[in-house]
């Protein structure tokens, strides 16, 4: 079974703050996505990353960052928190190229206060 | 602009009833569809899929119909069981995009289902 699994369930930050929310998938894919999730605006992707070191812009990449230094960890940064990413965020996973199912890890709702 | 639209927020159903959930898109390069369902505390897990050259794809007791023309697809649960409320959401994917689209999903608002005993 894949596993996707994301540092915190929940979390509680204060504006300004730097932010970092962590991915780890246990079973050598290549792709590796972050997205929020908002009531009555569904999945949006902010980040995704294909390979070690490469990443792109998703739809709403503006206010984060990403790191994926090795191949099973994907990070997300906020480098300066607003109360406006208070969201929930899900990590994801696929196989490579031409693999569309994605694997979800929990999810960390988080709260900026 | 929202390339992928669940109209319906919500459905609510009798067990043992058919519960259709409904998907628009606009985007006609999207060329495969995937349908995921949502627990409150979970991440979405993969239900069903369907790829443009099929109209429908059945899995047991899902079964998802595509309609090109309209661009609709819908997601037929038959018999609805209590287990399955859920937010279900559509996604879309154009598997020619190629470059870095590196199987990347377009996901609808999502639909919370609710079977009633």
């Amino acid at each position: 079974d894949v596993k996707v699994t994301q540092s915190s369930r929940y979390l509680v930050k204060r504006t300004g703050e730097k932010v970092f929310l962590e991915c780890v998938q246990d079973m050598d894919h290549e792709n590796m996505f972050w997205y929020r999730q908002d009531p009555g605006l569904g999945l949006r992707l902010i980040y995704f990353s294909y390979d070690v070191k490469m990443k792109e812009k998703g739809d709403i990449p503006e206010g984060y960052s990403v790191s994926r230094e090795k191949k099973e960890r994907f990070s997300l940064i906020l480098e300066s928190a607003s109360t406006n990413q208070t969201s929930m965020y899900l990590c994801a996973s696929s196989w490579g190229v031409g693999a569309y199912e994605q694997y979800f890890g929990p999810g960390t709702r988080l709260t900026v206060t | 602009d929202q390339q992928v639209k669940q109209n319906s927020p919500s459905l609510s159903v009798q067990e043992g009833r058919i519960s259709i959930l409904n998907c628009d898109y606009t985007n006609s390069m999207f060329d495969y569809f995937l349908w995921y369902k949502k627990y409150p505390a979970e991440g979405p897990t993969f239900l069903i899929s369907i790829s443009s050259i099929k109209d429908k794809n059945e899995d047991g007791r899902f079964t998802v119909f595509l309609n090109k023309s309209a661009k609709h697809l819908s997601l037929h649960i038959v018999p609805s069981q209590p287990g399955d409320s859920a937010v279900y959401f559509c996604a879309a994917s154009d598997t020619n995009a190629g470059g870095t689209s590196y199987g990347k999903l377009t996901f609808g608002q999502g639909t919370i289902l609710t079977v009633h005993p």
